[in-house]
């Protein structure tokens, strides 16, 4: 079983259109996240959310949002799609909050054309 | 606010060197947790250890080693006889556990090519 699932894995969409990303885990962890990783490598992350707070990194557009229905789930929509925003994009969770190990999804890569 | 530095961009290695991957951290917390993730050619990121702030202990796992001192700010990571399966991009990580933005920061990443 894969504990930390994201769909779909590639997204290829024209600038202007909104689209989601879908996250699942079943470790049970408390805490989800969101993270851009662009050409470079370099990881950021987005936003974290458990039960009880999200926590936005202020750097984010407001054209993202993280959505939770539950506390296996977190998806990101999109909104307004710019070329600048293709990069893969990983869900993670963790147990205990920031100290907890991250389990990371597969990723998906997003190409705004 | 919390920093981490890779300062090597890129370490090419022939197979069965030993390598060691830098890794500097700042912050102001007393309590805090570093990590190390690998992330292959395919893509996915995989964990690979945890130190929180009070355990200076080194660590071996296998072929794999870690270097946490305070004094320096320094978490290395060293991987003795290198094999092409241990090509990947590491990123070290820190996460600050009282206080601060609870938002964890990582380095920009050490890419490893192990050469056959």
């Amino acid at each position: 079983d894969t504990a930390v699932s994201q769909t779909p894995k590639y997204l290829v969409t024209q600038m202007g259109n909104d689209k989601s990303i879908k996250c699942e885990q079943n470790l049970g962890h408390d805490t989800m996240y969101w993270y851009k990783q662009d050409s470079k490598k370099f990881l950021k992350i987005m936003f974290s959310y458990n039960n009880k707070e999200l926590i936005i990194n202020e750097t984010v557009p407001n054209r993202f949002s993280p959505k939770s229905p539950d506390k296996a789930h977190l998806n990101l929509h999109i909104n307004s799609l710019e070329l600048g925003d293709s990069a893969v994009y990983f869900c993670a969770s963790s147990q205990e909050g920031m100290a907890g190990i991250q389990y990371f999804g597969a990723g998906t890569r997003l190409s705004v054309l | 606010a919390q920093k981490v530095t890779q300062a090597q961009t890129e370490i090419s290695v022939v197979e069965k060197e030993d390598v060691t991957l830098d890794c500097v951290y700042e912050t102001r917390d007393t309590t805090y947790y570093l990590f190390w993730y690998k992330q292959p050619p395919s893509g996915e990121l995989v964990f690979l250890i945890r130190r929180n702030s009070f355990d200076e202990q080194n660590e071996i796992s296998g072929r794999y080693s870690w270097n946490f001192q305070k004094s320096t700010s320094s978490f290395n990571f060293t991987i003795t006889a290198s094999q092409v399966v241990d090509s990947a991009v590491y990123f070290c990580a820190l996460s600050e556990g009282i206080g601060g933005s609870y938002i964890p920061t990582f380095g920009r990443g050490t890419s490893l090519i192990v050469h056959p």
